[in-house]
């Protein structure tokens, strides 16, 4: 089973601060995708990253994914309220979807 | 209309019950999947099905037993249910070779 760690677990910020989120593994992955998820929701896709090195911008969020597409970060610039939530990665090796540990980030007004 | 469905949202019940959780999917996706989420919001693949047929069967018990009467419904029936089980259960679909899934909200279940 592979593994993906990311750290931080837990993440309290205050609004306007940047953060970020990083996504570890040590396996060879076909895509990764981000996903957030809110309390009593389930995951909601952010993005999906496939090409080794590649940066994807989501209005305030930048993703990116390792050279060796083994590892991903996510960056927030100018944290809102509304990002609070659940930040999970999850890695796909063409046959199923492996998920990240959770980082669970809260934004304090 | 709600693109991925489940029933029931919350599903409290006694140690060896046996209940069923329904999934429904509306994005004419060839994949269905269960997950289990624990405690910690830890998310493990439990099954796969692809055009109604089991794709994936990870290290789950076999009283757990999945049930695809067509490529919109996957349903999860589980037996003699375990204080272990307790857990939210998500459905997700997604296309064959596809990058992305697509998450219903989830059947929380207590088993007391």
């Amino acid at each position: 089973t592979q593994l993906l760690e990311q750290s931080p677990q837990f993440l309290s910020i205050q609004e306007g601060e940047n953060l970020t989120v990083y996504c570890n593994s040590s396996s060879v992955f076909s895509s990764l995708q981000w996903y957030r998820q809110e309390p009593g929701e389930g995951p909601v896709l952010l993005v999906t990253v496939v090409t080794g090195g590649e940066v994807k911008k989501l209005k305030r969020l930048t993703f990116q994914f390792g050279d060796a597409r083994k590892d991903s970060s996510l960056h927030i610039t100018a944290a809102q309220t509304g990002d609070t939530g659940l930040y999970l990665c999850a890695g796909e090796d063409g046959n199923q979807f492996y998920f990240g540990t959770g980082t669970s980030l809260t934004v304090i007004p | 209309d709600t693109a991925v469905s489940q029933t029931p949202k919350y599903l409290v019940t006694q140690m060896g019950n046996d209940k069923s959780i329904k999934c429904e999917q509306n994005l004419g996706h060839d994949t269905m999947y269960w997950y289990k989420q624990d405690s910690k919001k830890f998310l493990k693949i439990m099954f796969s099905y692809n055009n109604k047929e089991l794709i994936i069967n990870e290290t789950v018990p076999n009283r757990f037993s999945p049930k695809s009467p067509d490529k919109a419904h996957l349903n999860l029936h589980i037996n003699s249910l375990e204080l272990g089980d307790s857990a939210v259960y998500f459905c997700a679909t997604g296309t064959s070779g596809a990058e992305t899934q697509y998450f219903g909200p989830g059947t929380r279940l207590l088993v007391l």
